[in-house]
């Protein structure tokens, strides 16, 4: 059972369109982070959220942390492929220490 | 001028040998890592080192021994390599609090 349930696992899609992936969990977090790995590199963070209810914007991607802070999403407007990419959520739990992943949406924007 | 740099890229070695993974950050960052991801591409951390001193151990085989020279490197030494280490190792590093990891480009490690 992993503590951080990423969804879709997979999504192909039309270069214009839009989507959203999905990152959950039972447990609260301090902390989460959103990271995009492309083959052949390590993960590249794309941004940090630590407040309940939370929204940040970086260009076409929009990133939001959930109320209780045990979820968060990432939206891309008008996906372009140069988006496709390994898309991981990472976070802390309230009083722990240690980083948990989840296992990743594979994102393939189709031109 | 690259922020977390590993060595060698691709390892590809027979079963028995031991191996060494170097990595390096020029950050300034107290905290590195070392995680490794599987075929599914799930992260899992190995070791974390705060300022030359262990504070993560996983489950990981005693055949894995981190070192840390100072506070800028850590090097990861495998013995007896097994075909289940078989993985794409990563290095990384942090600065306190809620910030997020650098990663290295990762070391590719296939062992025949």
């Amino acid at each position: 059972t992993q503590l951080l349930e990423q969804s879709p696992q997979f999504l192909s899609i039309q270069e214009g369109e839009n989507l959203t992936v999905y990152c959950n969990s039972s447990s609260v977090f301090s902390s989460l982070q959103w990271y995009r790995q492309e083959p052949g590199e390590g993960p590249v963070l794309l941004v940090t959220v630590v407040t309940g209810g939370e929204v940040k914007k970086l260009k076409r991607l929009t990133f939001q942390f959930g109320d209780a802070r045990k979820d968060s999403s990432l939206h891309i407007t008008a996906a372009q492929p140069g988006d496709t990419g390994l898309y991981l959520c990472a976070g802390v739990r309230t009083g722990g220490f240690k980083t948990i992943f989840g296992a990743g949406t594979r994102l393939f924007v189709k031109a | 001028d690259t922020a977390v740099s590993q060595t060698p890229k691709y390892l590809v070695t027979q079963m028995g040998n031991d191996k060494s993974i170097k990595c390096e950050q020029n950050l300034g960052h107290d905290t590195m890592y070392w995680y490794k991801q599987d075929s599914k591409k799930f992260l899992k951390i190995m070791f974390s080192y705060n300022n030359k001193e262990l504070i993560i151990n996983e489950t990981v085989p005693n055949r894995f021994s981190p070192k840390s020279p100072d506070k800028a490197h850590l090097n990861l030494h495998i013995n007896s390599l097994e075909l289940g280490d078989s993985a794409v190792y990563f290095c990384a590093s942090r600065p306190g609090g809620a910030h997020g990891y650098t990663f290295g480009s990762g070391t590719r490690l296939t062992v025949v």
